[in-house]
């Protein structure tokens, strides 16, 4: 049964400051694996995906890193901002099957 | 266009009371999932849907969680008896089918419930 591991499960930092959040799942047979924000009382908002056979994506100041192998994940955001301050959530969907398999999140606050 | 919709947003139901959830997904978009969210959790599996076909149904905690498509496109997420732990915000998500590339997952803002 795939499990999927977030740390730290929250973290605080000044603005300005560059961060990652880790994310590790026990099942390496991914097909992928999607980063996702939620603000408070808010839906899930898609900020990166990675495709099993790619080692990265980048959109603006995040980036998304994935070793398959060693079933590990990280979210790099670079220059934190206060509008950074939400849960992150990482979910992976396996190779075979249809559902995402989430983390617990990392709850972010980027103090000003 | 459009994204995913979810209603109401919020409902609270006195325990024993029968709910129903509505999502309309994305046009075009013949996947529909729904997922349970517990305070400070993740989102976890309930059910799929390709087109009107429930295809997997396994993260249903219980039979009183019952869930249909019946055309293809607007879902109906139906709690019958709520119990306190029911209580949790309920996703929707769609997607496009099987052979598309990304398969991405668009999620709709969730419907809160609350049993009293």
């Amino acid at each position: 049964k795939q499990e999927v591991t977030q740390i730290p499960a929250a973290l605080s930092v000044p603005e300005g400051e560059n961060l990652v959040l880790n994310c590790s799942f026990t099942d390496s047979a991914i097909y992928n694996l999607q980063w996702f924000r939620q603000d408070p009382g808010k839906g899930l908002t898609s900020l990166l995906l990675i495709q099993s056979s790619q080692r990265e994506q980048t959109s603006g100041r995040l980036n998304a890193s994935l070793d398959k192998s060693s079933g590990r994940s990280t979210l790099y955001i670079a220059a934190s901002q206060p509008g950074d301050s939400a849960t992150y959530l990482c979910a992976v969907k396996q190779e075979y099957g249809n559902k995402l398999v989430f983390g617990a999140g990392t709850i972010l606050r980027v103090k000003s | 266009g459009a994204g995913v919709s979810q209603s109401p947003r919020y409902k609270v139901a006195k325990r024993g009371q029968d709910v129903a959830l509505r999502c309309d997904p994305i046009s075009g978009h013949v996947s529909l999932f729904w997922y349970q969210q517990a305070l400070g959790q993740g989102p976890e599996f309930l059910t799929y849907f390709q087109n009107e076909a429930q295809l997997d149904k396994s993260g249903l905690p219980s039979d009183r969680f019952f869930a249909e498509r019946p055309e293809g496109s607007v879902s109906t997420l139906k709690i019958q008896r709520t119990q306190q732990e029911d209580s949790a915000v309920y996703l929707c998500a769609s997607s496009l089918p099987w052979r598309a590339p990304k398969l991405e997952q668009y999620f709709g803002p969730g419907t809160r419930l609350t049993v009293t």
